[in-house]
């Protein structure tokens, strides 16, 4: 069965800061890897994907991904942290025959001035 | 001009009650889901259909009952509501059942069983 972990339940950062949220995941191959945004009182939003090929991946607002199959892992990424970007943010893996997704317990990210 | 949308937003309704959310796509998706997100944040599928036709059903009480009338719409009934129930409900839609598919989620219903 997958399975994914994201280690850090809330992350706080300075605006202005990098950012790195981590996502472990257990997989019989590689899946297809995803990280969705779910502001207060909103639904998920998808940051990016991951299916084949360039292991960077560039999604929306700035983020980006690394995907390391050595690792398992699929951590997401932003250079400078805006205090808009403070919101919950969900690791997902889908497996490669079907459109469900498998969702990490989320990583709240809050942003100090 | 909302994608996927979700109604009521808020539910609050005692225990023992029948209730029913309804779900709403106008992207043209062939493939539609509901998914639980429970009081600690964790989003698990419960349902998925494809062309009206239930094709994952994971482990979730048969209280719960999804109805499709068609490929645009998915809700979910829920009989003899217990305190557990409560939750927030995530309805989803993606082109197709295909892995890979991006899901568009709705902004959830909030279910208080009280």
């Amino acid at each position: 069965a997958q399975s994914v972990t994201q280690p850090d339940i809330h992350i706080t950062v300075s605006e202005g800061a990098s950012l790195e949220l981590r996502c472990n995941y257990s997989y019989g191959a590689t899946p297809y890897l995803f990280w969705y945004v779910q502001s207060p009182g909103q639904g998920l939003q998808l940051l990016l994907k991951y299916f084949s090929g360039d292991t960077l991946v560039q999604g929306i607002k700035g983020f980006e991904a690394e995907f390391k199959r050595s690792q398992s892992s699929f951590n997401l990424r932003k250079p400078s942290v805006h205090w808009s970007d403070a919101a919950e943010y969900f690791c997902a893996v889908g497996p490669r025959g079907y459109s469900t997704l498998t969702f990490g317990k989320g990583t709240m990210l809050l942003v100090s001035p | 001009d909302t994608a996927v949308s979700q109604t009521p937003k808020y539910l609050v309704t005692q225990m023992g009650n029948d209730k029913s959310i309804k779900c709403e796509q106008n992207l043209g998706h062939d493939t539609m889901y509901w998914y639980k997100q429970d009081s600690k944040k964790f989003l698990k599928i419960m349902f998925s259909y494809n062309n009206k036709e239930l094709i994952i059903n994971e482990t979730v009480p048969n209280r719960f009952s999804p109805k499709s009338p068609d490929k645009a719409h998915l809700n979910l009934h829920i009989n003899s509501l217990e305190l557990g129930d409560s939750a927030v409900y995530f309805c989803a839609s993606s082109q197709d059942v295909a892995g890979g598919t991006e899901a568009f989620f709705g902004q959830g219903t909030r279910l208080t069983v009280v």
